[in-house]
C-alpha cells in the first residue's frame, strides 16, 4: 500500500459526459501528479500541483482539468468525454516538486461507452 | 521523441530462470534520476528503485539489481531466480532536473514479463 487513495476504483460512463476523479495524496506529501495509461499511448503525464498550486502541464487535453484543495487533495476533471479517454488514470504524489520517488495510487479504471 | 525505451516487448521464463530487462534513456540533463516500476496483473504501480545520475553504482535488492551505465545511458534490471509472483509488466522511467515538465516521470512502454512454473 503506497499510502496514496484514489476513487473511485472504477467508472463506467457515456460519451459527452463529465466525471470527477479523486486523489488523496500520502501523509506529508505536498506534490501530486496524475497520469493517463492507454494501450496506445502508454503512460503519459497529464498534470501537477504543488500545495495548492499548478506546476507543470503534460499532455493533457483541453477538456481536462484539475485542481489541488487545501487539504491537499486533488481532482481530475474530465469533461465531453469520448471513448478514446477510457484509460486507467493514475494520481501520484512526492515531498516536493522535485525528483523525489512519486508513490502511485491504485488507479482509477473509466470506461467510457 | 521516446527518452525512455525498453526494447523488449514480452518476455517469457520458466521459474528459477535469471531475466534482464533492459531500458536504455536519452537525456541532456546532467542531473537526472532514472526509475523501475512494477505492474503486476492488479493493476498497481508498485515502485521498485531511483538512482541518480551521479551514482553509478549497481545495487542489489534480494533477488533484484540493476546497472546503471551512464557511458551507455543504460539502467538495466536483473531478476535472479525468477517466480511466477515476478510475472507483471515492469516499466523504466526518467526524471529531468531541468526539464520544464515539474520531474513528472518519462516512462518507457515497458516489458511484460510471464514467469512459468
Amino acid at each position: 500500500d503506497s499510502g496514496v487513495t484514489q476513487t473511485p476504483k472504477h467508472l463506467i460512463t457515456a460519451t459527452g459526459q463529465r466525471v470527477t476523479l479523486r486523489c488523496s495524496p500520502r501523509s506529508g506529501d505536498l506534490s501530486v501528479y496524475w497520469y493517463q495509461q492507454s494501450l496506445d499511448q502508454g503512460l503519459q503525464f497529464l498534470i501537477q500541483y504543488y500545495n495548492g498550486e499548478e506546476r507543470a502541464k503534460g499532455n493533457i487535453l483541453e477538456r481536462f482539468s484539475a485542481q489541488q484543495f487545501p487539504d491537499l487533495h486533488s481532482e481530475l476533471n474530465l469533461s465531453s468525454l469520448e471513448l478514446g479517454d477510457s484509460a486507467l488514470y493514475f494520481c501520484a504524489s512526492s515531498l516536493r516538486p522535485s525528483t523525489d520517488t512519486q508513490y502511485f495510487g491504485p488507479g482509477t479504471r473509466l470506461t467510457v461507452l | 521523441a521516446q527518452k525512455v525505451t525498453q526494447a523488449q516487448t514480452e518476455i517469457s521464463v520458466v521459474e528459477k530462470e535469471d531475466v534482464t530487462l533492459d531500458c536504455v534513456y536519452e537525456t541532456r540533463d546532467t542531473t537526472y534520476y532514472l526509475f523501475w516500476y512494477k505492474q503486476p496483473p492488479s493493476g498497481e504501480l508498485v515502485f521498485l528503485i531511483r538512482r541518480n545520475s551521479f551514482d553509478e553504482q549497481n545495487e542489489i535488492s534480494g533477488r533484484y539489481s540493476w546497472n546503471f551505465q551512464k557511458s551507455t545511458s543504460s539502467f538495466n534490471f536483473t531478476i535472479t531466480a525468477s517466480q511466477v509472483v515476478d510475472s507483471a509488466v515492469y516499466f523504466c522511467a526518467l526524471s529531468e532536473a531541468h526539464s520544464n515538465s515539474g520531474y513528472a516521470l518519462n516512462f518507457g512502454k515497458g516489458t511484460s514479463l510471464l514467469v512459468t512454473p
